[in-house]
């Protein structure tokens, strides 16, 4: 089976640190998803890749970063964590032709 | 109005019925999802489907794309079912985006 393995499950941060949640798929999926899901809001893309060194704006990019090195991996960064950025972060992949695998979320608290 | 709505938003269910969960979307698609989400955790992708039905062991998921609507049925209801459903589509100039529903909560009483 696929597996997208994202780093913490849970993730608390100060206001200001800079904050990374890594991704890691398993399968050379060329696409990969950042979203964050927020009650009443549902999911909102953030940032994808579609291949190494390339990223596209979602919906929500304001305060996000991302960096995709190799094509296993992807991060999110946010440079200064504001406790508006506490959310539950998903992470996503799929190949060209085939549906989504979901990793299981990181839930980080800004304080 | 949403591109993908869902309903209902709020499902309560005794073990052993039948549950449907609907899905209507108002853009082109290329393909839909139904995903699953437990309390606390990531979310699991139980079909996709751009025509006709699926079927997995007590899940059954139909589309009709003339209709731009989809249904995902549960036979025999059990409370680990207990979780949110979202429909998402893979819109048709979309690219690899994913749209959502807002997701129905559904709790399976024993």
């Amino acid at each position: 089976d696929v597996k997208v393995t994202q780093s913490s499950r849970y993730l608390v941060k100060r206001t200001g640190e800079k904050v990374f949640l890594e991704c890691v798929q398993d399968m050379d999926h060329e696409n990969m998803f950042w979203y964050r899901q927020d009650p009443g809001l549902g999911l909102r893309l953030i940032y994808f890749s579609y291949d190494v060194k390339m990223k596209e704006k979602g919906d929500i990019p304001e305060g996000y970063s991302v960096s995709r090195e190799k094509k296993e991996r992807f991060s999110l960064i946010l440079e200064s964590a504001s406790t508006n950025q506490t959310s539950m972060y998903l992470c996503a992949s799929r190949p060209y032709l085939y549906g989504y695998t979901f990793g299981s979320g990181t839930r980080l608290t800004v304080v | 109005k949403n591109e993908v709505e869902q309903s209902p938003q709020n499902l309560t269910a005794q073990e052993g019925e039948f549950i449907t969960i609907n899905c209507s979307y108002s853009v082109g698609i290329s393909a839909l999802h139904w995903l699953q989400q437990h309390p606390g955790g990531g979310i699991v992708s139980l079909f996709m489907l751009s025509s006709g039905k699926k079927k997995h062991g007590r899940l059954i998921a139909t589309i009709n794309i003339q209709e731009k609507h989809s249904s995902l049925h549960i036979t025999a209801s059990h409370p680990r079912d207990s979780a949110v459903y979202i429909c998402a589509v893979w819109g048709e100039t979309s690219g690899s985006r994913l749209t959502f529903g807002e997701g129905t909560q559904l709790t399976v009483n024993p």
